[in-house]
């Protein structure tokens, strides 16, 4: 089906794990994005990309790390998860920075 | 970066039209203004951009005056659907003014 994805939708970690969230998409677009999402701070940008093995900072980079060797995947990586990372992750991609299409989102809880 | 300011919250009744104004002060001339919806655990929905004027779609309108420091989403005869967060997001086509702000909770009751 065609559309973006997200794995896993929930994962509960231990602090100082490494953990890695999957975004992918099927429209072959240019841009993707990835967004972090906690009470009383709305959305903040993590890092996004303009095309493959392109990418670049966003609002809140630091203890992420992210990578885009193919067009349509675009993977998080918590070095080592801190609980302060515990939020709701969301994926976007867009053909442009104007209207970006949204994943459905991955839980993370670190404990 | 151009921040962005909205109200925290509002509150209308069904058929109602509703008017959430979004104040972007040091907007830059190649920024453009987006929209976003957002209900509970879903990902944002994109509703309307726009960069000066006015510009209507099927869900909404966009009212942006001439000095572009603020803009209006116009949701016209809301229903209880329309329940959401609704964020104001200026943007540029390179991508480095891409701050969301906390956005406006908008209720419809019956």
């Amino acid at each position: 089906d065609a559309g973006i994805t997200q794995s896993p939708r929930y994962k509960i970690t231990e602090t100082g794990r490494q953990v890695t969230l999957m975004c992918h998409q099927t429209w072959s677009h240019s841009y993707m994005f990835w967004y972090r999402q906690d009470l009383g701070h709305g959305l903040r940008l993590i890092y996004y990309s303009a095309a493959a093995d392109i990418t670049d900072k966003g609002e809140v980079p630091d203890g992420y790390v992210v990578s885009r060797s193919k067009t349509e995947n675009f993977p998080l990586t918590l070095e080592s998860a801190t609980r302060s990372q515990t939020s709701v992750y969301f994926c976007a991609s867009s053909g442009t920075t104007y209207e970006q299409y949204f994943g459905p989102g991955t839980r993370l809880t670190v404990t | 970066l151009a921040k962005t300011t909205q109200p925290i919250s509002m509150d209308s009744y069904e058929g109602q039209e509703v008017n959430i104004t979004c104040s972007h002060n040091n907007i830059a001339t190649n920024d453009y203004i987006t929209w976003y919806q957002q209900f509970p655990s879903q990902g944002p929905r994109f509703i309307i951009q726009g960069y000066k004027t006015k510009v209507t779609n099927e869900v909404a309108s966009l009212f942006i005056p001439a000095d572009r420091k603020s803009s209006t989403l116009s949701l016209p005869r809301v229903s209880l659907s329309d329940t959401a967060v609704y964020y104001c997001l200026v943007v540029n086509q390179a991508g480095t003014a891409l701050i969301f702000g906390k956005g406006t909770t908008l209720s419809v009751s019956s």
